[in-house]
């Protein structure tokens, strides 16, 4: 079985700072992992995944992840937030290690970004 | 760029009574997947379906939900009977290359 946690369901930042959302991961096999953005009213976009090639993943709009299988996380960063970033966040885990097996989602984390 | 579409967008329904939500896959994939979202929940898997059966189920999934895929390009979610409960946004996906691409959502309400 796999799980995910995304340890704060809300994130404010200021234009221009950086963006840390913070997921961690349980899974059975060796995971792919995604990070999936949802716009208001609209559907869910793939910002990025890894499945087991680099650690470090770059994704669209500016925003990486790094796997880290000693602490079972997969952190979304983004240097210098933008005002178009402001969304919910999801951290998404796929069974059995394929990214065609269901995917179990986080609970999600809305981004803020003020002026 | 080829995208999931589905219809409608909004689906206000009476209790107990029948529902079909509809979904266009992106033409060339092979997997397809139903996922709900409970207002203040988390995106959960229904189900998914490859070479014309279901593939996995949740146990969400139950005998008041069927789906199908009628005509090669379609991809339903039949509700027989619904429930106050059953009111969601419900998410279709399809796969290919190591990306689940979702469609917009329809947005189900059952008074």
């Amino acid at each position: 079985a796999q799980s995910v946690t995304q340890l704060d369901s809300h994130v404010s930042v200021s234009e221009g700072t950086p963006v840390l959302l913070r997921c961690n991961y349980s899974s059975s096999y060796s995971p792919s992992l995604f990070w999936y953005v949802q716009h208001p009213n609209k559907g869910l976009q793939l910002l990025l995944k890894y499945t087991s090639a680099a650690t470090l993943v770059k994704g669209i709009n500016g925003f990486e992840a790094e796997f880290k299988k000693s602490e079972t996380s997969f952190h979304l960063t983004k240097p210098s937030a933008h005002m178009s970033d402001a969304a919910e966040y999801f951290c998404v885990v796929s069974a059995g290690g394929t990214s065609y097996g269901k995917l179990t989602f986080g609970q999600g984390t809305i981004l803020t970004v003020h002026p | 760029e080829p995208e999931v579409t589905q219809t409608p967008s909004h689906q206000v329904t009476q209790m107990g009574q029948e529902v079909i939500l509809r979904c266009v896959p992106i033409s060339n994939h092979l997997y397809f997947y139903w996922y709900r979202q409970i207002l203040g929940q988390k995106v959960e898997f229904l189900v998914s379906f490859y070479n014309n059966e279901i593939s996995e189920k949740s146990e969400i999934f139950d005998d008041q939900f069927s789906v199908e895929r009628p005509d090669g390009s379609n991809f339903t979610l039949k509700i027989r009977s619904t429930k106050l409960e059953d009111s969601a946004m419900y998410f279709c996906a399809s796969y290919r290359a190591n990306e689940q691409f979702f469609g917009p959502g329809t947005r189900l309400t059952v008074l």
